[in-house]
C-alpha cells in the first residue's frame, strides 16, 4: 500500500492543453516536495511546500497544498513536449520518520 | 560544478553473481541517500548516511546488501548475491545536509538474468 497516492497514473495530451496532477494521503504532511524525471535520469526537485493552502508557481507550474497539509496537485498550464516527463510527490509525516515517494504520474505531451 | 556521479550507468548480470554500484556525491554534501526505484515506481530509500555514518539502513535488505562511505565522501552499494528481483534502477542523491534539496544521480539500472 502506498502512503502517498497519486493520479492520474499516466496522461497523455496535446501541446497547448491544461493538465493537472494530484498526490494524496491520510497522513498529514510536514513538507511536501514535487520532482519531475525523465527517462535515464534521476529526480529533479521543482518546488517544496510546507504550510497548508500554500500556492507556488514556477512558470507555467502551479502548485497547490492542501489546506489539511494532507492533499497537493500540480497543474500545467499550456503544456509543452519538454513538460513530458514523471511526475513525482514526496513527502514527510511525523510518523513516517523519512521522505516517502509516490509511484509518479507519467506526463505525455505530443506536438 | 560536477552534480551526483553514479557508475556504472548499465550492469547485466546472471543470477547469484555479485555486483557493486559507486556513488561520488556533490563536493561538501554531508548527507547521502542510496534509493531503489523499480519500474513503474517512486524511489524507495535504502539507506541514509552523514558523513561515514549510516544513520537509516532500516530498509536495506541486509542479508544481501551492503553499503559503505569511506572518508565520508565517496559510497558503495554493493549486492551479493544478485536475485532476479533485484532488477532495478538504482539512485544515489546526496545534500549539504537532512534537511536541505537533494540531488540525485542519473542512476545505475541493473539487469540480473
Amino acid at each position: 500500500t502506498q502512503l502517498l497516492e497519486q493520479s492520474p497514473q499516466f496522461l497523455s495530451i496535446q501541446e497547448g492543453e491544461n493538465l493537472t496532477v494530484y498526490c494524496n494521503s491520510s497522513s498529514v504532511f510536514s513538507s511536501l516536495q514535487w520532482y519531475r524525471q525523465e527517462p535515464g535520469e534521476g529526480p529533479v526537485l521543482l518546488v517544496t511546500v510546507v504550510t497548508g493552502g500554500e500556492v507556488k508557481k514556477l512558470k507555467r507550474l502551479t502548485f497547490q497544498f492542501g489546506d489539511a497539509r494532507k492533499d497537493s496537485s500540480l497543474h500545467i498550464t499550456a503544456a509543452q513536449p519538454g513538460d513530458t516527463g514523471l511526475y513525482l510527490c514526496a513527502g514527510e509525516a511525523d510518523s513516517w520518520g523519512k521522505l516517502q515517494f509516490g509511484a509518479g504520474t507519467q506526463v505525455v505531451v505530443t506536438p | 560544478e560536477a552534480g551526483v556521479v553514479q557508475s556504472p550507468r548499465y550492469k547485466i548480470i546472471e543470477k547469484k553473481q555479485p555486483v557493486a554500484f559507486w556513488c561520488n556525491p556533490i563536493s561538501g554534501h554531508n548527507t547521502l541517500y542510496w534509493y531503489l526505484q523499480n519500474l513503474g515506481q517512486g524511489p524507495e530509500l535504502l539507506i541514509r548516511y552523514e558523513n561515514e555514518e549510516a544513520v537509516d539502513d532500516s530498509q536495506l535488505p541486509k542479508d544481501r546488501f551492503s553499503a559503505e562511505r569511506l572518508k565520508g565522501v565517496d559510497s558503495t552499494l554493493k549486492i551479493q548475491p544478485a536475485e532476479l528481483g533485484d532488477s532495478a534502477v538504482y539512485l544515489c542523491a546526496s545534500s549539504l545536509n537532512q534537511n536541505t534539496e537533494a540531488f540525485f544521480g542519473q542512476g545505475t539500472r541493473l539487469t540480473v538474468v
